[in-house]
């Protein structure tokens, strides 16, 4: 079974209001978690990383503002997409590789597909 | 800097055997991986190469040269469902995937 959970995984917001998204380890901690964002018949792409008890690290291009990480305990990070608009309508996965074999699968969410309307 | 390159589209016959090359130029590098994703889906993963050489998993084989940066996916004995989009993935040495664009693989009968 899958080794990270993420919820919800389909959300449809209005513009304007906030949406968050949660990503767990289960069954192992994890200090570092990863988030990912795709854009439509685009590749998956490294927004940010989280680090539990301290500050993300976002990638170039990402607002720190619009995209709140918090990484509060060892098996949850959580992203929360702020004053939401149509062009952040996107699907969001998060990963948690620590600790897992690498020749096994599910470091990976179930992935957030988000619709702002 | 971080330069993953794969095929952006391919087409082969069910039955067929089919290869997904990969060129890499990462900064830091701490394994490559192949993922399989249907459209509005989590990637699946398919396999992960951190040695030179041959990984065999089924109908699925994925080769890896570190000297070349060059890795290739081969799905044997095609079957329609395996018409997806493959993704090339190489993990730097913190953790993160930088992923290629994808190769969006049909399958025709």
């Amino acid at each position: 079974g899958a080794v990270v959970s993420q919820h919800p995984s389909r959300v449809i917001c209005k513009s304007g209001t906030s949406v968050k998204i949660e990503c767990r380890s289960l069954d192992f901690q994890a200090t570092t978690m990863f988030w990912y964002r795709q854009f439509p018949k685009k590749s998956l792409m490294l927004m940010a990383t989280s680090n539990e008890g301290s500050k993300a690290t976002y990638e170039q291009g990402v607002e720190k503002d619009k995209f709140l990480i918090n990484h509060a305990s060892l098996t949850l990070s959580t992203l929360t997409v702020t004053s939401a608009h149509p062009e952040d309508s996107s699907f969001y996965i998060c990963s948690a590789p620590e600790g897992v074999i690498r020749n096994t699968e599910a470091f990976f969410g179930q992935g957030t597909r988000l619709t702002v309307v | 800097g971080q330069n993953i390159d794969q095929p952006t589209e391919m087409t082969a016959t069910e039955g067929a055997i089919v290869q997904i090359n990969c060129t890499y130029q990462t900064s830091g590098f701490n394994g490559l991986f192949w993922y399989q994703q249907h459209a509005g889906e989590a990637p699946t993963f398919l396999s992960y190469n951190v040695l030179d050489g041959l990984e065999e998993k089924g109908r699925f084989s994925s080769f890896l040269s570190r000297s070349k940066g060059y890795s290739y996916l081969l799905l044997k004995e095609l079957q329609m469902k395996d018409s997806a989009s493959y993704l090339c993935a190489v993990e730097n040495s913190g953790y993160a995937l930088n992923f290629g664009k994808g190769t969006s693989l049909l399958v025709t009968p």
